[in-house]
């Protein structure tokens, strides 16, 4: 159980179009959303976290308006990546915690999805 | 201060030899989580295991072992007889209390390479 899944694992796009990327959780209701980005040989910087049906809320230095976040129902968050740069080029990783449907308990543990390898030319 | 120490940035054993990786965390909490995630080259950060901090009994799931010391601040993990398909980077990370358990907050990363 606790799968994550995220959508594509690849994406090549040219400067200035947007890219969207989802996240899903497969078998348990995500109320929160978490989005990292990880440069080569580096760890994870959480981008922002999401619970569904609220705003995001970004770290600190993470352009609100460059990487949109939308978590509209408890299965699905995106992460839309804006006018997109060469400099925005790098491994994005979707997590999710939440719980085993209606009634179930608290999964307090993020599962990761497999990540989408962004190159902007 | 919340931090993640892995001083170990990368290490690299033979097939069937024993590994320890360590892990040093700071937190001004008394309660919180402490994980292992492990990132084969493929990406995706797979679950190994979390700790409680009242919880401070070793914990062994096959070849894997955990040992955490609230004294030292430390949760090693010990892999026994390593195989090939233990290289991946892994993770160390901390959720305390003060940030809901939501925030994970991750150390630099131990890339581990098993040569046959």
């Amino acid at each position: 159980g606790a799968v994550v899944s995220q959508h594509p694992s690849r994406v090549i796009c040219k400067s200035g179009t947007s890219v969207k990327i989802e996240c899903r959780s497969l078998d348990f209701q995500a109320t929160t959303m978490f989005w990292y980005r990880q440069f080569p040989k580096q760890s994870l910087m959480l981008m922002a976290t999401s619970n569904e049906g609220s705003k995001a809320t970004y770290e600190q230095g993470v352009e609100k308006d460059k990487f949109l976040i939308n978590h509209a129902s408890l299965t699905l968050s995106t992460l839309t990546v804006t006018s997109a740069h060469p400099e925005d080029s790098s491994f994005y990783i979707c997590s999710a915690s939440g719980r085993r449907g209606p009634t179930g308990g608290e999964i307090n543990i993020q599962y990761f999805g497999a990540g989408t390898r962004l190159s902007v030319l | 201060a919340q931090k993640v120490t892995q001083a170990q940035t990368e290490i690299s054993v033979v097939e069937k030899e024993d590994v320890t990786l360590d892990c040093v965390y700071e937190t001004r909490d008394t309660t919180y989580y402490l994980f292992w995630y492990k990132q084969p080259p493929s990406g995706e950060l797979v679950f190994l295991i979390r700790r409680n901090s009242f919880d401070e009994q070793n914990e062994i799931s096959g070849r894997y072992s955990w040992n955490f010391q609230k004294s030292t601040s430390s949760f090693n993990f010990t892999i026994t007889a390593s195989q090939v398909v233990d290289s991946a980077v892994y993770f160390c990370a901390l959720s305390p209390r003060s940030g809901g358990y939501n925030k994970l907050i991750f150390g630099a990363g131990t890339r581990l390479a098993v040569h046959p």
